[in-house]
């Protein structure tokens, strides 16, 4: 069964420094998102991208964070200028009908590390 | 503002019991309201999705109702085993809306 992948599964980075999280989502889906789950809480929404652009944002994702599908088949979020509190786990999702009948599959997430 | 809430934080329930998890929500009008499971480490996983004119669905030993008059979803697991021990969370969607706002997570404990 087709999966979303993503790399890597773990990432430690310096308070400061900037980093990319790369997701593949599955082959036919149209609606991309990135959700955030910080330790012990909820999974977060943080944006949703449909046909090459940010369809919805949430107010965690500013102007720190950036999305962008470079190809035809990655999808990444660029985190600059990391802070203590990014740590979290990040998950990439895709869906073919935008989740409103059809459901999101989820990759296995980044672990990101703030030091 | 819109808010979801799941049942206490942890359930345990015997193992061949049924397991019974509530989402209620406020401020919502959704047409959709999907399940997922987590394990620890792990993104979450769909189960299954229930319309604002479904009463009920099933999927094997899953059941979901919807409720819109209480705004309540409750799904319930038959015959539970140790390896339905996950966090389930709710995701209520409105019409036009494409984004999934998920709910605090029930962790379950299937006791042998």
């Amino acid at each position: 069964e087709p999966e979303v992948t993503q790399t890597p599964s773990h990432q430690v980075t310096q308070m400061g420094q900037e980093v990319i999280l790369r997701c593949v989502p599955i082959s036919n889906h149209l609606y991309f998102y990135w959700y955030r789950q910080i330790l012990g809480q909820k999974v977060e929404f943080l944006v949703s991208f449909y046909n090459n652009e940010i369809s919805e944002k949430s107010e965690i994702f500013d102007d720190q964070f950036s999305v962008e599908r470079p190809d035809g088949s990655n999808f990444t979020l660029k985190i600059r200028s990391t802070k203590l509190e990014d740590s979290a786990m990040y998950f990439c999702a895709s869906s073919e009908n935008g989740g409103k009948n059809s459901p999101l599959h989820f990759g296995n997430g980044t672990r990101l590390t703030v030091t | 503002s819109q808010k979801i809430e799941q049942n206490s934080e942890a359930l345990n329930i015997q193992e061949g019991k049924t397991a019974t998890l509530t989402c209620n929500y406020t401020n919502y009008s959704p047409a959709y309201l999907q399940w997922y499971r987590q394990d620890p480490g792990r993104g979450p996983v769909f189960l299954l999705l229930i319309r604002e004119n479904e009463k009920e669905k099933r999927k094997e030993r899953l059941k979901v109702t919807f409720d819109t008059t209480l705004k309540q979803s409750l799904f319930h697991i038959t015959a539970s085993q140790p390896a339905d021990s996950a966090t389930y969370l709710c995701a209520p969607l409105g019409f036009g809306n494409e984004k999934l706002t998920f709910g605090t997570g029930t962790r379950l404990t299937i006791i042998p």
